[in-house]
């Protein structure tokens, strides 16, 4: 059972490239979410979704796509890197929200 | 909407001192909430969780938090700190289909 598992774990980018952030998780979770961590702004949810093919947006969604085909993959992607985000990026899975929800480790992002 | 307010976003202790963390949200149903901790480059821990069946919320490490309604507080307490607490604590509230977090508190302990 490895819950929550993010790939890469660090990634740099130049201004203007794209890429995917992959999240997948094997505990059969339907709710998942994306979110960033900026030091002293917590953490700020990106996107988030309930279910294969249903996803909707968080606080902070400019600048980034997502999709849930699979109950287990949830990707975020960053079509045109900007350094505005350069962070880290969560992303976490629940059975039900209001239960909690299970981590992955991280990935640290940086664009310049 | 729901919203979670972490005074304070950092705090000092000395080893075996009390740990008080505050966390306030505000909510126009009951809330769930909770508090998850997050250590040096590592992702977040759940420490506990408020879903109304007690107001006293016990967790893992030695942690507590109680739930006070009038107050709308959801405080995080430690009776005595030990240097292996020192990590970012997170307050979140949750939502139907999604967790809001506040904006966390380092606490740091000395020995």
């Amino acid at each position: 059972n490895a819950g929550v598992t993010q790939t890469p774990k660090f990634q740099v980018l130049k201004t203007g490239q794209s890429m995917t952030l992959q999240c997948a998780q094997d505990m059969n979770h339907e709710y998942m979410s994306w979110y960033r961590q900026d030091p002293g702004m917590g953490l700020r949810l990106i996107h988030y979704s309930v279910g294969a093919g249903i996803t909707d947006q968080g606080e902070v969604p400019n600048g980034y796509n997502v999709s849930r085909s699979t109950t287990e993959d949830f990707p975020l992607r960053l079509l045109s890197a900007a350094p505005s985000q350069t962070s880290v990026y969560f992303c976490a899975s629940s059975y039900q929200s209001v239960f909690g929800y299970t981590f992955g480790s991280g990935t640290r992002l940086t664009v310049v | 909407a729901q919203s979670v307010t972490q005074l304070g976003s950092h705090v000092s202790v000395s080893e075996g001192a009390l740990v008080l963390l505050r966390c306030n949200y505000s909510s126009s149903v009951p809330p769930y909430l909770f508090w998850y901790v997050q250590y040096p480059n590592q992702g977040l821990q759940l420490l506990l969780k408020y879903t109304s069946a007690a107001t006293l919320v016990k967790g893992i490490n030695g942690f507590e938090a109680e739930f006070k309604k009038s107050e709308t507080s959801f405080h995080l307490t430690k009776p005595s700190a030990h240097m292996s607490d020192a990590a970012e604590y997170f307050c979140a509230v949750g939502d139907t289909d999604k967790l809001i977090f506040g904006t966390g508190t380092r606490l740091q302990v000395f020995p």
